[in-house]
């Protein structure tokens, strides 16, 4: 079936580093991801986005990486700073511009824990 | 630009009453889903709305349900509450659905006793 898994559940690293978050996905069918940060008692924040038709796309001090060959998105953080420990998680979607929203699935997700 | 807003934030309820849970999307988002999260089964989509139209819906029983309002406002109840039913609610608006940038508020953390 449908799932969105990713290789590991905790992740420490060193202020100042860089840290990378993966993400593995099933459903060939999926074309649209998204990376999400939560942060504890809050909503999950949105991070950046990528579309089936491109392979990397680029954000403020992120990179998320799509590898449709094996089914695989990574999240990059350059730089890795104490704000950005939280739960990132990875959500895949069928697109469907312009109509449902349909069915975000989101992995467990990861924990980013950052040491100064 | 406000973002997306749920209340109430905190939600203590007994078993077998009913709950109503509010979000407020971002302006001009048309778009509003709603998802469970608890720590055994992560996040869980339960419904999307869009122009007041239920346009999909997860695998969750009956007793949960939803809808959507004309200024896009939306609204989700669920009936005789189980002890399972405690989790973080959240809602996510985006503009158009499928294929767009859905952004989260805070969420509802209901407890169930």
């Amino acid at each position: 079936g449908e799932s969105v898994g990713l290789h590991l559940p905790t992740l420490s690293v060193q202020e100042g580093d860089n840290s990378i978050i993966n993400c593995a996905y099933s459903n060939s069918a999926s074309d649209y991801f998204i990376w999400y940060k939560q942060e504890s008692g809050k909503g999950p924040q949105f991070i950046i986005d990528i579309r089936s038709n491109m392979d990397k796309r680029q954000g403020q001090r992120v990179t998320v990486l799509l590898n449709k060959t094996v089914k695989h998105l990574s999240l990059q953080i350059a730089a890795t700073q104490p704000g950005d420990s939280a739960v990132y998680f990875c959500a895949e979607n069928i697109m469907n511009y312009g109509g449902s929203q349909g069915n975000l699935i989101f992995g467990k997700g990861t924990k980013l824990s950052v040491k100064p | 630009k406000a973002g997306v807003t749920q209340t109430p934030r905190y939600l203590i309820k007994t078993r077998g009453q009913q709950v109503t849970l509010s979000c407020s999307p971002i302006s001009g988002h048309r778009s509003v889903s709603w998802y469970q999260q608890t720590p055994g089964q992560g996040l869980q989509f339960l419904f999307e709305y869009f122009s007041e139209t239920q346009r999909n819906k997860g695998n969750f029983p009956g007793r949960f349900s939803g809808r959507q309002f004309s200024n896009s406002r939306s609204e989700m109840n669920v009936s005789t509450l189980e002890l399972g039913d405690s989790a973080l609610y959240l809602c996510a608006s985006s503009q158009q659905g499928g294929g767009t940038e859905a952004f989260f508020g805070q969420g509802t953390r209901l407890t169930v006793v």
